[in-house]
């Protein structure tokens, strides 16, 4: 079944900057459109950012555009998204996610297990 | 405040069946397909319903979707304690060329 793992999360001071990866396996990554959404505890799923399977195209949140950078390197398997400068309201367990299809407006459809971010002084 | 409306909470017994609607109130997801989460906290999310009413393999047929105009509902029916779970909709918004989510509905199996 298709494995995508999560790593990069930690404690980060405000204002600071993080790259999170996602580790892809068992399906062919390079066909897929990827995505990552991240959950405050207790609150909603909330939209980050996506990348088409070319990586040609992205897209963000308003809430992160400016600051946060998405890519993906095909010939590694690997989904980055560099964070910076980092805000208290982005802690959150940010998840990796697999499109139904190459385009991003296809629908989640794996989620990773989730790596989480803190921001704090 | 999620731009798709769903009811914090809906409960049932066994065997019930149970729906979970998904407004979009007047928003611009217009004709997008809306598609169904299910997390249990800890866990990865699972995708249990795309495209508005299509069931991926491995999901129960208990589990169905449909999408009337605006709104959209999932039906579980013959309610298990697995089902106990946070469930969310989820649809691309062209206004905001982002996917948007619900605010969540918590399914207490009672």
């Amino acid at each position: 079944e298709v494995e995508l793992l999560e790593s990069g999360g930690t404690l980060v001071q405000p204002g600071g900057s993080l790259r999170l990866s996602c580790a892809a396996s068992k399906f062919p990554f390079s066909n897929y459109a990827l995505s990552w959404v991240r959950q405050v505890p207790g609150r909603a799923l909330e939209w980050v950012s996506s990348v088409t399977a070319s990586g040609r195209t992205t897209q963000y949140a308003a809430s992160v555009k400016g600051r946060f950078t998405v890519s993906r390197d095909n010939s590694k398997d690997t989904m980055y998204l560099q964070m910076n400068p980092l805000r208290t309201d982005d802690t959150a367990v940010y998840y990796c996610v697999k499109h139904l299809y190459s385009g991003t407006y296809s629908g989640f459809h794996y989620w990773g297990q989730g790596t989480l971010v803190t921001v704090s002084p | 405040q999620s731009v798709l409306t769903q009811p914090p909470s809906a409960s049932g017994t066994p065997g019930q069946r149970v729906t979970i609607s998904c407004s979009d109130g007047g928003s611009s997801i217009g004709s997008s397909s809306v598609h169904w989460y299910q997390h249990i906290p800890g866990t990865a999310p699972k995708l249990v319903i795309y495209t508005n009413d299509q069931r991926p393999s491995g999901v129960p047929d208990r589990f169905s979707g449909s999408r009337p105009g605006g709104s959209a509902s999932l039906a579980i029916s013959g309610l298990q304690s697995e089902d106990e779970a946070d469930y969310y909709c989820a649809a691309w918004d062209d206004s905001l060329n982002g996917w948007v989510f619900g605010g969540g509905t918590k399914l207490t199996v009672l």
